[in-house]
């Protein structure tokens, strides 16, 4: 199926750990992103790319890594896990024709 | 800089009791101006997209309008699927897409 899909849905690590969220889009979408949602924020931009290894910062950056060998595939990397990341993570694809944003389902972390 | 602002935080309804929700926003240049759904557990779902004041958009009971400081969505006769977490996103000039924190609306039988 055409989409978003992001991997994986849910996950427990420890302060201090490496943790990567996956997407990937089978559309071949130019720019994908990367949110985070928390109570209170809103979805706040982490990390957006513009194209296959083109990446920049977004809102809130701090603490997480992206790579993006492919234009298909967009990793999030926390470095080293803090209580403070625990949120949803969504991906997201923008479709430039439409002007549309399209989102994942959603990584749920928790750093204890 | 550019900013979202919506209102109510939390809206409870009577099936079919219609009513609209607020996007207030403040943008150097407006490129777009959007609406998704989001049921729990779920990522957003696009419905509309605004381009410029006195623009609107029909879907089934949602109807979203724009002006140079606010968007509406209204709904009418909502039903309990209508519950959802509303957003509301703007997109000034560049590729950046800010969102506003949401309406939680809840329709009750």
């Amino acid at each position: 199926d055409a989409g978003i899909t992001q991997s994986p849905r849910y996950k427990i690590t420890e302060t201090g750990r490496q943790v990567t969220l996956m997407c990937h889009q089978t559309w071949s979408h130019s720019y994908m992103f990367w949110y985070r949602q928390d109570l209170g924020h809103g979805l706040r931009l982490i990390y957006y790319s513009a194209a296959a290894d083109i990446t920049d910062k977004g809102e809130v950056p701090d603490g997480y890594v992206v790579s993006r060998s492919k234009t298909e595939n967009f990793p999030l990397t926390l470095e080293s896990a803090t209580r403070s990341q625990t949120s949803v993570y969504f991906c997201a694809s923008w479709d430039r024709d439409g002007n549309t944003i399209y989102f994942g389902e959603g990584s749920w972390l928790t750093v204890v | 800089e550019d900013q979202v602002t919506q209102s109510p935080e939390a809206l409870r309804l009577q099936e079919g009791e219609s009513s609209s929700l607020n996007c207030s926003y403040t943008v150097s240049g407006l490129r777009g101006l959007f609406w998704y759904r989001q049921d729990p557990g779920k990522g957003p779902e696009f419905l509309f997209t605004l381009y410029s004041a006195g623009e609107e958009k029909e879907k089934e009971r949602l109807k979203a309008t724009l002006t140079k400081k606010e968007s509406f969505l209204h709904i009418t006769a909502p039903k309990p699927e209508d519950s959802a977490t509303y957003l509301c996103a703007l997109q000034g000039y560049g590729q950046n897409f800010v969102f506003g924190p949401g309406t939680r609306l809840s329709v009750l039988p």
